[in-house]
């Protein structure tokens, strides 16, 4: 049971640089999601996407893209990365939008701009 | 706007005492209430969960009730051990794209 995997664990960027971040999850989830949790911050949302080909924008989305090409796949790329960009990254799943559904989430990717 | 607060951490007990994290919510509707964990170095896992007033949701000896009046969704466990040192997020699902919207999350050590 892999569930959501997300790659790398770690990363240490420079400034300007650009990346992206991998998701993918083998529960043939309709709903994915990525989220950045800063210190003491909860966890915030940036994009989410509801199905393969839709993206929609969250709290906070400045300075990230997404695609959903395929059910599985759901990257975050970062095109210009700056110091505030520092956090740690989750990308989480869920079957359906409805409000009683739990999500899943990846173990995390943290990355560090310097 | 939709919004969760939890109370401030981190919150440090001995091995067998009682567990309480307070959580209150402002919400149009009516939302579903999540506790998730985290354990170092992991991600979030779904601790418990109630869908509509008055649900108790429990799981691995903690409970939680989805008070209405009160807008609230407090976490209990009756006796802590060291294992369920973690962050302990709240988090609510009041609209129909699933998104979360969590609280900034209490941590807890248990000391043995």
């Amino acid at each position: 049971n892999a569930g959501v995997t997300q790659t790398p664990k770690f990363r240490i960027l420079k400034i300007g640089q650009s990346m992206t971040l991998q998701c993918t999850q083998d529960m043939n989830h309709n709903y994915m999601y990525w989220y950045r949790q800063d210190p003491g911050m909860g966890l915030k949302l940036i994009y989410y996407s509801v199905g393969a080909g839709i993206t929609d924008k969250g709290e906070v989305p400045n300075g990230y893209n997404v695609s959903r090409s395929t059910t599985e796949d759901f990257p975050l790329r970062l095109e210009l990365a700056a110091p505030s960009q520092t956090s740690v990254y989750f990308c989480a799943s869920s079957y359906q939008g409805e409000r009683n559904q739990p999500q899943h989430f990846g173990d995390g990717t943290r990355l560090s701009i310097l | 706007g939709n919004s969760v607060t939890q109370m401030e951490g981190p919150v440090t007990l001995s091995e067998e005492a009682f567990l309480t994290i307070n959580c209150t919510y402002t919400a149009t509707g009516y939302p579903s209430l999540f506790w998730y964990v985290q354990y170092p170095g992991e991600g979030l896992q779904l601790l418990l969960k109630a869908t509509k007033a008055d649900d108790k949701g429990s799981n691995k000896g903690f409970e939680a009730t989805y008070r209405k009046e009160t807008t609230s969704f407090h976490l209990e466990k009756g006796s802590v051990q060291v294992s369920d040192s973690a962050v302990y997020f709240c988090a609510l699902n009041s609209g129909n794209t699933g998104k979360l919207i969590f609280g900034q999350g209490t941590t807890l050590q248990v000391k043995p």
